[in-house]
């Protein structure tokens, strides 16, 4: 079946440094990837996505890495600041047929310190 | 332009009791998607409507129900409440049906609690 995961539940930086969260999946044949974000007591944000077809998309601030090989997603943020605590979700955007839907992983909690 | 609205933003039930979930999607969105979220937990797709008719089903009972409506809006129903559908719901918009880049865009949710 398809499901989307995450390696790191929590992590804890340095206000400017640079985080990288990390996403694994599992069905191949997914071809669209979006990352959100969600702060507390609100819905999930868009932040970035990719399709299958490339390896690498930028943003500001903010790049998704896409190893097709590997099955594995990634989230850079650069510079990271205190509003950009939050939880982090990858997801991943298949077809049911008739439709198409997003898989969610658990989520990252990015916590950053000033 | 405002962005996927839905209403209400909390609300209390009792097991047993029905309830009605509303949402507005962004102006010119034909899709909504409901999604379930737990605490904790990543949201769980529900449901999608396109043009007013249903295009998929998540791994939910027939106790939840949806509709949209030709302006687009879609309310989300479930009946019988039990404790376990206490929850975010999410509902998210998008230009068409889902493809890729087809982005969904979501609101703030509701936040159900059933005593």
């Amino acid at each position: 079946g398809e499901s989307v995961g995450l390696h790191l539940p929590t992590l804890s930086v340095q206000e400017g440094d640079n985080s990288i969260i990390n996403c694994a999946y599992s069905n191949s044949a997914s071809d669209y990837f979006i990352w959100y974000k969600q702060e507390s007591g609100k819905g999930p944000q868009f932040i970035i996505d990719i399709r299958s077809n490339m390896d690498k998309r930028q943003g500001q601030r903010v790049t998704v890495l896409l190893n097709k090989t590997v099955k594995h997603l990634s989230l850079q943020i650069a510079a990271t600041q205190p509003g950009d605590s939050a939880v982090y979700f990858c997801a991943e955007n298949s077809s049911g047929g008739s439709n198409y839907k997003l898989t969610f992983g658990k989520g990252t909690l990015l916590t950053v310190n000033p | 332009d405002a962005g996927v609205t839905q209403s209400p933003t909390h609300l209390i039930k009792t097991r047993g009791q029905q309830v009605t979930l509303r949402c507005s999607p962004i102006s010119g969105h034909k899709s909504v998607s409901w999604y379930q979220q737990v605490l904790g937990q990543g949201p769980q797709f529900i449901f999608q409507y396109y043009e007013k008719e249903e295009r998929g089903r998540g791994n939910f009972p027939d106790r939840f129900s949806a509709r949209q409506f030709p302006n687009y809006s879609s309310e989300l129903n479930v009946n019988a409440l039990l404790l376990g559908d206490s929850a975010l719901y999410l509902c998210a918009s998008s230009l068409f049906a889902g493809g890729p880049a087809d982005t969904q865009y979501f609101g703030p949710g509701t936040r159900l609690t059933v005593l």
